[in-house]
């Protein structure tokens, strides 16, 4: 069973609103949350890094969050732009050599 | 640009070829972690590397290995390839043991005919 769980799996919103995608987790122990986003057929590009004290951290329109209590994280996307169409995969790193397990991402599609 | 290097970008083989995959991480980092994923898929991770020793192996096959050299650059060799080895190979490079920010490549995009 997949450490980190990702959902929706995909989602579509018009260019201008907002979304909220979410990832939990199981992964112990914690070392710290991430946030990729990847474009289509590129690397993935990193938005944020939070370890267990940290409960928001913001990237531009990016904000995540992270309850360690509950194992669980978001990700916020305020005013989407078209180029914010991309997967949004979440990564948990666990022991101290940060073994990371990759959530399955969530394809986002914004449309015009 | 990350400053994670990867070569060949595409690369076009037949079944039963070899392979060899090449990465040249960030100066200075010491990490170097192999990925693949196929079409729709996500990231699964293969192999890592740290200071040139093998540092924690994921769902690597056996008809893979890979390597880091001493000027800390890595090869992912993939052999006996089959149809099912079509994939994007990433390489990505952190400056810590692992716990550090992780900059991918732009991968290898890899197609077994």
């Amino acid at each position: 069973k997949n450490q980190v769980e990702q959902s929706p799996q995909s989602l579509i919103i018009l260019e201008g609103k907002n979304c909220t995608l979410q990832c939990n987790y199981t992964v112990s122990p914690f070392s710290n949350l991430r946030w990729y986003k990847q474009d289509t057929g590129r690397g993935p590009v990193s938005l944020t890094i939070m370890t267990f004290s940290e409960n928001t951290k913001s990237n531009g329109r990016y904000t995540a969050t992270l309850d360690a209590d509950t194992k669980q994280s978001s990700l916020h996307i305020t005013a989407s732009q078209l180029s914010d169409s991309a997967s949004y995969i979440c990564v948990v790193s666990g022991d101290s050599w940060g073994k990371l397990q990759f959530g399955a991402g969530t394809q986002v599609v914004v449309t015009p | 640009d990350s400053g994670v290097t990867q070569t060949p970008k595409h690369l076009i083989t037949a079944t039963g070829q070899r392979v060899t995959l090449r990465c040249s991480p960030r100066s200075g980092d010491l990490s170097v972690y192999w990925y693949q994923q196929s079409l729709d898929q996500g990231l699964q991770f293969l192999i890592q590397y740290y200071n040139g020793e093998e540092r924690a192996k994921g769902n690597i096959l056996e008809r893979f290995s890979a390597q880091q050299f001493p000027d800390l650059h890595s090869e992912l060799n993939l052999s006996s390839l089959e149809l099912g080895d079509s994939a994007l190979y990433f390489c990505a490079s952190s400056s810590s043991r692992g716990t550090g920010e992780l900059f991918f490549g732009e991968g290898s995009r890899l197609t077994v005919l």
